[in-house]
């Protein structure tokens, strides 16, 4: 079957480094993506990544590893406004997403 | 208009009751698709269409239909709505020429009683 895991919730400290991790199973893989999703509004798109690897944007990174099926989220310097849900999908062989529940990040001053 | 719009905001409902939620983007995308969102769960897709005039059944399909008559709009209905279709609908679409990435609408929370 399909299924994408990743932890329900983290706690982080403001200016600080947090890893959300996810592993994946599909049928096909065409890619992972990364969303943001602030309380009570839609997600929004951070990342996609295909080939192994690092992808930096910023304060955000994106790691993935196809042979583990295996991929990260890195957030340096945290802000505030990073409390958000965080959620991983994977694109199976028909390029529909198979969505993770959500990493809920809470950050702490 | 910019980007996805979706109606309404938000509705209670008396079960039994038929319901269309609407669906309009603007950025010629292929492929939309509806979601629902539900506490602890993932983003569960409904139902989906690749291009206009075609559409697919997802994970959660009962109880739902669908349309595409045109590229811009996706309306959803739930043809005699039941207590656990209460839930946040979120429309998305994404186009293979802007590699795959889903744009989502702001949602639509219904209450259904």
């Amino acid at each position: 079957g399909q299924n994408i895991d990743q932890p329900t919730e983290m706690t982080a400290t403001e200016g600080a480094i947090v890893q959300i991790n996810c592993t994946y199973q599909t049928s096909g893989f065409n890619g992972l993506f990364w969303y943001q999703q602030h309380a009570g509004e839609a997600p929004t798109f951070l990342s996609y990544n295909v080939l192994d690897g690092l992808e930096e944007k910023g304060r955000f990174s994106s790691f993935l590893s196809r042979s583990k099926g295996y991929s990260y989220l890195l957030l340096k310097e945290l802000q505030m406004k990073d409390s958000a849900s965080y959620l991983c999908a994977a694109a199976d062989s028909n390029y529909q997403l198979i969505w993770g529940a959500g990493t809920k990040l809470i950050i702490k001053p | 208009i910019a980007g996805i719009t979706q109606a309404p905001t938000s509705q209670i409902l008396a079960a039994g009751r038929r319901m269309t939620l609407r669906c309009t983007q603007d950025m010629r995308h292929n492929a939309m698709y509806w979601y629902r969102q539900d506490l602890g769960l993932g983003l569960r897709l409904i139902h989906y269409s690749n291009t206009a005039g075609t559409t697919g059944k997802g994970e959660v399909p009962d109880g739902y239909s669908v349309s595409r008559a045109n590229t811009d709009d996706f309306p959803l209905t739930l043809a005699s709505a039941v207590p656990s279709q209460t839930s946040v609908y979120f429309c998305a679409s994404s186009d293979s020429r802007e590699g795959n990435e889903q744009f989502f609408g702001p949602g639509t929370r219904l209450t259904v009683l």
